[in-house]
């Protein structure tokens, strides 16, 4: 069952700017994750927040959770060329399973 | 690599034939994961493991097969039940998990 729902599904900024990228999920969680996929790659671990974190960073990454709404945010600053790729949330239950969203496209044009 | 190998990149599968993707970890970690990806979508988890001659099945587990005979290896089996198997495969290990560079299969 797909629990995370991203949005916006595709966004372009331009570089320099910052970027934002929702989540929703479902179910309770023990925590959600943050990933990034370059195309035709396999995904790379970006951050990982537990569900009794309300915010936390990692350099140029912020992410948010708010679990009465079932929500969180990834917030890229100061975007770089470098940064396009897919991103996906994914929610950790007990069982340490992953269940992964659809992903935001991120363009960032030099 | 992370520690994780997938081969080989490309496969390509005929009319009822079975097909074994590759997963190898260097890194000792106990749990391993496959996962299809198909366009534009996210992961949707097939299969998983979390200890030697022990896994368990994912959300679309029919028509593939797995085994996890050493802690290093989980092979994937694409079996010739699985119809529509043109997807591209990835395979993890760990927690938080780390991803191999995946296998894209298609169908001859």
């Amino acid at each position: 069952s797909q629990q995370g729902e991203e949005d916006p599904q595709a966004l372009s900024i331009q570089e320099g700017e910052n970027a934002t990228m929702n989540c929703s999920y479902k179910t309770s969680i023990n925590n959600l994750q943050w990933y990034r996929q370059n195309s035709g790659r396999g995904l790379v671990h970006l951050i990982l927040i537990r569900s009794n974190e309300r915010e936390k960073h990692s350099g140029r990454l912020r992410v948010t959770l708010d679990t009465s709404k079932k929500s969180s945010s990834l917030l890229i600053t100061a975007s770089r060329a470098a940064d396009t790729a897919s991103y996906f949330c994914a929610a950790s239950g007990s069982a340490r399973q992953l269940t992964f969203g659809s992903g935001t496209q991120l363009t960032v044009l030099p | 690599d992370g520690g994780i190998t997938q081969s080989p990149k490309y496969l390509f599968r005929k009319e009822g034939q079975n097909v074994t993707l590759s997963c190898e970890q260097n890194l000792n970690h106990d749990a391993m994961y496959w996962y299809r990806q198909d366009p534009g979508q996210g992961l949707r988890l097939i299969y998983y493991s979390q200890i030697v001659n022990d896994f368990q099945k994912g959300d679309i587990a029919e028509g593939y097969s797995v085994s996890r005979e050493k802690k290093e290896s989980f092979p994937l089996t694409v079996t010739s039940a699985q119809k529509n198997p043109t997807a591209f495969y990835l395979c993890a290990k760990g927690f938080p998990q780390h991803f191999g560079d995946g296998t894209r299969l298609s169908i001859l």
